[in-house]
């Protein structure tokens, strides 16, 4: 396997429980919210996404969470199955700019 | 979603020599993004290439380091020059699209380089 996420913080969760990533973001002004999942050896690809105006975002299986107040967003996924093993990654972009900021990442390990 | 390639998926290059990268898209978009990602680590946006302009570097990022290219629409190149091991990092690219989101980056699967 590749490198990526040897050196994040690791989530170990039993297959079928639920599963709960945090990310602290860093700009208040940012009003649009992704997480993206990275498998070993891909590139990171989109999850679920949350606009500012907005406080919770359901997708299938997965949910996230967004509290401007602290500026925490969350993941959540639902009876988590050993395909989800992967590092997440949040990011964030402000209003009127293409750039995304990326958080540190945390790796998910399903444990069978 | 687009579909995006790189070329070549993987090297060891040596001390010094430089390398190239490619990024292929399968439509055309108007700004490609360039990443890197170093061993254990997140993203990092090295810069941002327009067709028809000079690429936008990022702070810490300068163009004699990362040469890039962008001459259409769907194909950019990204250079890391005269390389040493703290170059050792998975290099992405990007493209900015609107799918099952807003406003998301499709990502291509990333070039691992290593440098000794």
């Amino acid at each position: 396997g590749e490198s990526v996420g040897l050196h994040l913080p690791t989530l170990s969760v039993q297959e079928g429980d639920n599963s709960i990533i945090n990310c602290a973001y860093s700009n208040s002004a940012s009003d649009y919210f992704i997480w993206y999942k990275q498998e070993s050896g891909k590139g990171p690809q989109f999850i679920i996404d949350i606009r500012s105006n907005m406080d919770k975002r359901q997708g299938q299986r997965v949910t996230v969470l967004l509290n401007k107040t602290v500026k925490h967003l969350s993941l959540q996924i639902a009876a988590t199955q050993p395909g989800d093993s992967a590092v997440y990654f949040c990011a964030e972009k402000g209003s009127g700019t293409y750039k995304y900021i990326f958080g540190t990442g945390t790796r998910l390990k399903v444990l069978a | 979603s687009a579909v995006i390639s790189q070329k070549p998926s993987r090297d060891i290059c040596q001390r010094g020599t430089s390398l190239t990268i490619q990024c292929q898209v399968d439509s055309q978009v108007t700004m490609m993004f360039w990443y890197r990602q170093q061993p254990g680590q997140s993203l990092t946006l090295i810069a941002t290439a327009n067709q028809g302009s000079e690429a936008t570097y990022e702070s810490g990022f300068v163009i004699d380091k990362f040469p890039i290219s962008r001459p259409n629409l769907t194909f950019s190149t990204l250079t890391v020059s005269n390389m040493s091991p703290e170059d050792s990092s998975i290099y992405l690219c990007s493209v900015d699209r609107q799918g099952r989101a807003y406003n998301e980056q499709f990502f291509g699967p990333g070039t691992r380089l290593t440098v000794l």
